[in-house]
């Protein structure tokens, strides 16, 4: 069965102090592994795309690797602005061809302390 | 830069009415998604949608459930018997090309059911 598990489920920073949150995933075929930030009762924005194992996305004080059992997001000096859940999924081949279903991790939720 | 915008943000029906939830998915994209988050929950799949059919559902996406592509640009989500256990975040997500491109998700709707 297709699983995403995340950890630690929460984690408080100081603003500065790095930290990295994990993925686990199990998944029959992965079409692509997702990062997602989530506030308090919107939704999902998109923050990175990996595909393959080895690859590694950048963006600000974030930043993502993917082996093939795990992603991790790493933190980099966090600041106050970054307190949120922070959401995995991955995307599954499926037999019933490319339907695009995304499986998501129960997220880990960040706050980051002035 | 184009979003995916959703209405109502929130609705409050009686056990056992319909509610229709809106989306206005970004206006070059041909794959079309509904998501449910339950409170405290994981985001869950329900359908997704291409070429004005189905193609893919969830075990929740039962008969109570339907989608439809009213015209070229909304996507709507209709619940037709609404239960207690049907309150939850609703989540419109749409991409280019279902089997690689990231999906772009809308700020929700978040419907109760008393």
């Amino acid at each position: 069965e297709d699983q995403v598990t995340q950890s630690p489920e929460a984690l408080r920073l100081q603003e500065g102090e790095s930290s990295s949150l994990n993925c686990s995933y199990t998944v029959s075929g992965l079409r692509g592994l997702f990062w997602y930030r989530q506030d308090p009762g919107k939704g999902p924005e998109f923050l990175f795309t990996l595909y393959s194992a080895g690859e590694e996305k950048e963006k600000e004080r974030l930043k993502a690797t993917l082996t093939k059992k795990e992603s991790f997001l790493h933190i980099t000096a966090p600041k106050p602005e970054d307190s949120a859940t922070y959401l995995c999924a991955v995307r599954p081949k499926t037999y019933s061809g490319n339907t695009g279903k995304l499986i998501f991790g129960q997220g880990t939720t960040l706050q980051v302390k002035p | 830069e184009p979003e995916v915008t959703q209405t109502p943000s929130h609705q409050v029906t009686q056990m056992g009415q319909e509610v229709i939830l809106r989306c206005v998915p970004i206006s070059n994209h041909l794959y079309f998604y509904w998501y449910r988050q339950i409170l405290g929950q994981k985001v869950e799949f329900l359908v997704s949608f291409y070429n004005n059919e189905i193609s893919e559902k969830s075990e929740i996406f039962d008969d109570q459930f339907s989608v439809e592509r009213p015209d070229g640009s909304n996507f709507t989500l209709k619940i037709r018997s609404t239960k207690l256990e049907d309150s939850a975040m609703y989540f419109c997500a749409s991409n280019r090309d279902g089997s690689t491109d990231t999906q772009y998700f809308g700020p929700g709707t978040r419907l109760t059911v008393l």
